[in-house]
């Protein structure tokens, strides 16, 4: 089975502190992506990535960045935390080759920003 | 720009009971994957079903099963023998072809499933 994990279930930071979301993913996948879930919203895509150092912005980049210095890990980082962040924040991964597009998800980081 | 709504919030079905839920999308493009994800309370998000937009034949697998309907754009979800444990949040995903990159998800329908 694909295994995705997220280094914490809760975080709670204060506003302005830098933030780093992990996440890895057993099974060799090539692309990895990071959303944030919010109630009524659905899952909005911040950045995704195809290919180690590579990284592709979503629809919602503003106020994050990302790192992929190895093919199984996936970083987000939050510069400077605000409010407006506090989210679940989910990381998949998929094969990406043909006809294998599904995405595996990570159980989440609910993030609250103080 | 892709577009996919799920126009039902919140639903309800009794248990053993079959429920359907909606899902359309909007896009120009002829070639593309859909998918319907569950994410039950607490709990990590699995994927239910797929289905090409190439294949004429709905998609099924065990209780779950997709009325895939490309002209009008409709892409439901049917659960047969509604159980407890299908209680969750379900979404909708629509991936343009061969790019493997970007899904575009609805807002989630959430299913209560009623003893």
């Amino acid at each position: 089975d694909v295994k995705v994990t997220q280094s914490s279930r809760y975080l709670v930071k204060r506003t302005g502190e830098k933030v780093f979301l992990e996440c890895v993913q057993d099974m060799d996948h090539e692309n990895m992506f990071w959303y944030r879930q919010d109630p009524g919203l659905g899952l909005r895509l911040i950045y995704f990535s195809y290919d180690v150092k590579m990284k592709e912005k979503g629809d919602i980049p503003e106020g994050y960045s990302v790192s992929r210095e190895k093919k199984e890990r996936f970083s987000l980082i939050l510069e400077s935390a605000s409010t407006n962040q506090t989210s679940m924040y989910l990381c998949a991964s998929s094969p990406g080759t043909v006809h294998r597009y599904e995405q595996y998800f990570g159980p989440g980081t609910r993030l609250t920003v103080t | 720009a892709q577009t996919v709504t799920q126009s039902q919030p919140e639903m309800s079905v009794q248990e053993a009971e079959t429920v359907t839920l909606s899902c359309t999308y909007d896009t120009s493009e002829n070639n593309y994957y859909l998918f319907w994800y569950k994410q039950p309370p607490s709990r990590q998000m699995i994927l239910v079903i797929r289905q090409e937009a190439y294949k004429q034949q709905n998609a099924t697998e065990n209780r779950f099963s997709v009325n895939f309907q490309k002209a009008a754009k409709s892409f439901s979800l049917k659960i047969s023998d509604s159980q407890l444990g299908d209680t969750a949040m379900y979404f909708c995903a629509f991936m343009r072809s061969n790019t493997g990159n970007q899904f575009y998800f609805g807002t989630g329908t959430s299913l209560t499933v009623i003893p």
